[in-house]
């Protein structure tokens, strides 16, 4: 069955880390979407990228990169340079732009210890 | 630009009634409406789509309202169980260009009382 698998599901980072988020999809999807989700907050978005080796800034990029080297893999990585990382991170896939829905991965919640 | 909101953010149920959520966007130009349901440690799933030339579709024990006057759209789950409880919330797409970003409510509740 096709689908987004992110990993891992639980994380733990000491201050001052960077920690890398993976995100994979097999849905043969172009585009693919980070996101950060916080209680009592809408789904923020991080970072996208609509091709291959090609990523937009989202509404709050700071503190966090990603690279697009493979259309399957979009993995996230959240530097030290991020103050509050502590979140549940989502990624999703869709096809090419947005008018077909998203389809979301598991999540990984991310903690600061 | 495009805002997304829902009417309330907790929402409780008695067990077999009907469930009524409800998003509220602001432009007009509106294209694509999607609700999402979220349960507890998971990643949001779809559950039903409508698209602005539409007003009505209904799925399997869901159906989707949308009214363009007034810019609303409601998700309705008839005879609600217990394995309805998560977060709802709605998701707008303006346009049909490639650039165009997906707008997300903040999610509503359900509590499903027995």
């Amino acid at each position: 069955d096709g689908g987004i698998t992110q990993s891992p599901k639980y994380l733990f980072r000491k201050e001052g880390q960077n920690v890398t988020l993976s995100c994979e999809q097999n849905l043969n999807h172009d585009a693919m979407y980070w996101y950060r989700q916080d209680p009592g907050q809408g789904l923020r978005l991080i970072y996208y990228s609509q091709i291959v080796n090609d990523f937009q800034k989202g509404d709050i990029a700071e503190g966090y990169s990603v690279s697009r080297e493979k259309k399957e893999s979009f993995p996230l990585t959240v530097t030290s340079a991020q103050k509050n990382p502590t979140a549940f991170y989502l990624c999703a896939s869709s096809r090419t732009g947005v008018n077909y829905g998203y389809t979301f991965g598991s999540g990984t919640r991310l903690t600061v210890v | 630009g495009e805002s997304v909101g829902l009417h309330l953010p907790t929402l409780s149920v008695q067990e077999g009634d009907n469930s009524i959520i409800n998003c509220a966007y602001s432009n007009s130009a509106s294209d694509y409406f999607i609700w999402y349901k979220q349960e507890s440690g998971k990643g949001p799933q779809f559950i039903i789509d409508i698209r602005s030339n539409m007003d009505k579709r209904q799925g399997q024990r869901v159906t989707v309202l949308l009214n363009k006057t007034v810019k609303h759209l409601s998700l309705q789950i008839a005879a609600t169980q217990p394995g309805d409880s998560a977060v709802y919330f709605c998701a707008v797409i303006e346009g049909m260009n490639r650039d165009d970003k997906i707008i997300f409510g903040k999610g509503t509740r359900l509590h499903i009382l027995p």
